[in-house]
C-alpha cells in the first residue's frame, strides 16, 4: 500500500529555507504513471498548490512561488524534496506531499502533513 | 490565475440530508475539476475527479456534475462521517484549489 511521509525541521528562521523531503514506500518515483507535488495549507485556512515534478521531467511550479522553489527527485532513496527560500511567516503551514492520481494534476493519496513554522 | 469560489461557505444540514456544493470557476475549466473531502486532523481525500468522475472506493451518494464556470458537488443523504471540509481543485491552467466549504452538523 502506497505510503508518503514528509519529514524536515518544524521551525525555520525568516530569510532562511525551508527544506522537506516527502518518503515514498509501496510504490516507486520512477512510475512512468505518476507525479508527485507539495500543497500546504496554513492554519486554518485552506489548500495552495507549491510544485509538481516527474521522475524523470522538469518540475513546474505555482507561478506566485516560483521565484522561491526548488523540487527534486532522489529515486536511489525513493523520495523527493522540497526548498523554499527566503521564507517568512506567511510561509507558515502543513505541508502535504502527494502523488498525482493516474497521470492528472489530482493528487492521491497524501501524506499526513508536516507543519512548518517560521519564526525567529 | 483561475480562481475557484466555492458556496456556501458552511452548509448545516443533519444526517439523512442531501448537501449541494457549488464551485465556480473565474473563466472555462471545460472538466478539469476535483472535489476532496478533508476531515478534522486529516489530509485530503480525492472524491470526483474530471468533475463527474467519482474516484473507486468512494461511495455512490457523492455525484460530481458541471463543466465550463459552473461545478457542483452533491451529497444525496448525509452520514455521519461526511461531515467536513471540502475543496474543489481545477487543472485546466497550473492548478488552484478553491476556498473550501465545510459541512456541519
Amino acid at each position: 500500500q502506497l505510503q508518503l511521509q514528509e519529514s524536515g525541521p518544524g521551525l525555520v528562521k525568516p530569510s532562511e529555507t525551508l527544506s522537506l523531503t516527502c518518503n515514498v514506500s509501496g510504490a516507486s518515483i520512477t512510475s512512468r504513471s505518476h507525479y508527485w507535488g507539495w500543497i500546504r495549507q496554513p492554519p486554518g485556512k485552506g489548500l495552495e498548490w507549491i510544485g509538481t515534478i516527474y521522475y524523470s521531467g522538469s518540475p513546474y511550479y505555482n507561478p506566485s512561488l516560483k521565484s522561491r522553489v526548488t523540487m527534486s527527485v532522489d529515486a536511489s532513496k525513493n523520495q523527493f524534496s522540497l526548498r523554499l527560500n527566503s521564507v517568512t511567516a506567511a510561509d507558515t503551514a502543513l505541508y502535504f506531499c502527494a502523488r498525482s492520481y493516474a497521470s492528472s494534476d489530482y493528487f492521491d493519496p497524501w501524506g499526513q502533513g508536516a507543519l512548518v513554522t517560521v519564526s525567529s | 490565475e483561475i480562481v475557484l469560489t466555492q458556496s456556501p461557505a458552511t452548509l448545516s444540514l443533519s444526517p439523512g440530508e442531501r448537501a449541494t456544493l457549488s464551485c465556480r470557476a473565474s473563466q472555462s475549466i471545460g472538466t478539469y475539476l476535483a472535489w476532496y473531502q478533508q476531515k478534522p486532523g486529516q489530509s485530503p481525500r480525492l472524491l470526483i475527479f474530471d468533475a463527474v468522475n467519482t474516484v473507486t472506493g468512494i461511495p455512490p451518494r457523492f455525484r460530481g456534475r458541471g463543466s465550463g464556470t459552473d461545478f457542483t458537488l452533491s451529497i444525496s443523504s448525509l452520514e455521519p462521517e461526511d461531515f467536513g471540509v471540502y475543496y474543489c481543485q481545477q487543472r485546466s491552467t497550473s492548478l488552484t484549489f478553491g476556498g473550501g466549504t465545510k459541512v456541519e452538523i
